[in-house]
């Protein structure tokens, strides 16, 4: 089993639509999540982290974390073309390294 | 504020060779962590680097090495070139130790090597 697990997509979603991107992990005492946003050709950058239980906002974005299901996942809504990319599930494991997935990508139709 | 530094590009070398690649992280971040990234198996931590002493390091042969220097730039060397070694190799900088868990990863834009 993969120590971070996320479904490769392609996730396709029409433009002002909600896209919903899972991720699973292994670890249970992984403490610590993030979100990086990876365009084609370009380096990771993040869009979201997040540490305890239940939901975090900002502004389009939303983390979910669920500690006993091993799952967090992430929302975005009134998806846009230029939200097109590839989201890498990452988390901080107990062996206090980032463990990142292999990515799903995400294609907005205009 | 500048950003990751990655030096060079891109790069070409054949089997059996070595590689050096270079990380200037964001000022005033001691910690320089770097990852191989393909296609099939994603960002891989090989490891990471803090007040010039690794503190971590991925599952990856010996012949994946590194350093930082005082001014917290720093190198990776890949010895003996494989096929297989071919990759984006990226490196991140944060400003707290990964272990704290709550640092965000600032990445360069990668050193893209081909082995052939």
């Amino acid at each position: 089993q993969k120590e971070v697990e996320q479904n490769s997509g392609p996730l396709s979603v029409p433009e002002g639509a909600i896209a919903s991107l899972n991720c699973t992990y292994s670890d249970r005492v992984s403490q610590s999540f993030f979100w990086y946003r990876q365009y084609s050709g370009k380096s990771p950058e993040l869009i979201m982290s997040i540490y305890s239980n239940g939901d975090k906002e900002d502004g389009r974005f939303t983390a979910q974390l669920n500690k006993a299901s091993q799952y967090v996942s992430l929302l975005i809504r009134d998806s846009q073309p230029s939200d097109s990319a590839t989201y890498l599930c990452a988390v901080n494991t107990g062996t206090y390294k980032y463990i990142f997935g292999t990515g799903t990508r995400l294609k907005v139709l205009a | 504020k500048a950003g990751v530094t990655q030096t060079p590009r891109y790069l070409i070398k054949t089997r059996g060779q070595q590689v050096t690649l270079s990380c200037s992280p964001i000022s005033g971040h001691r910690s320089v962590s770097w990852y191989q990234q393909t296609p099939g198996q994603g960002l891989q931590f090989l490891f990471e680097y803090f007040s010039e002493t690794q503190r971590n390091k991925g599952n990856f042969p010996g012949r994946f090495s590194g350093r930082q220097f005082s001014n917290s730039r720093s190198e990776m060397n890949v010895s003996t070139l494989e096929l297989g070694d071919s990759a984006l190799y990226l490196c991140a900088s944060s400003s707290t130790l990964l272990a704290a868990g709550t640092g965000e990863l600032f990445f360069g834009e990668g050193s893209r090597l081909t082995v052939l």
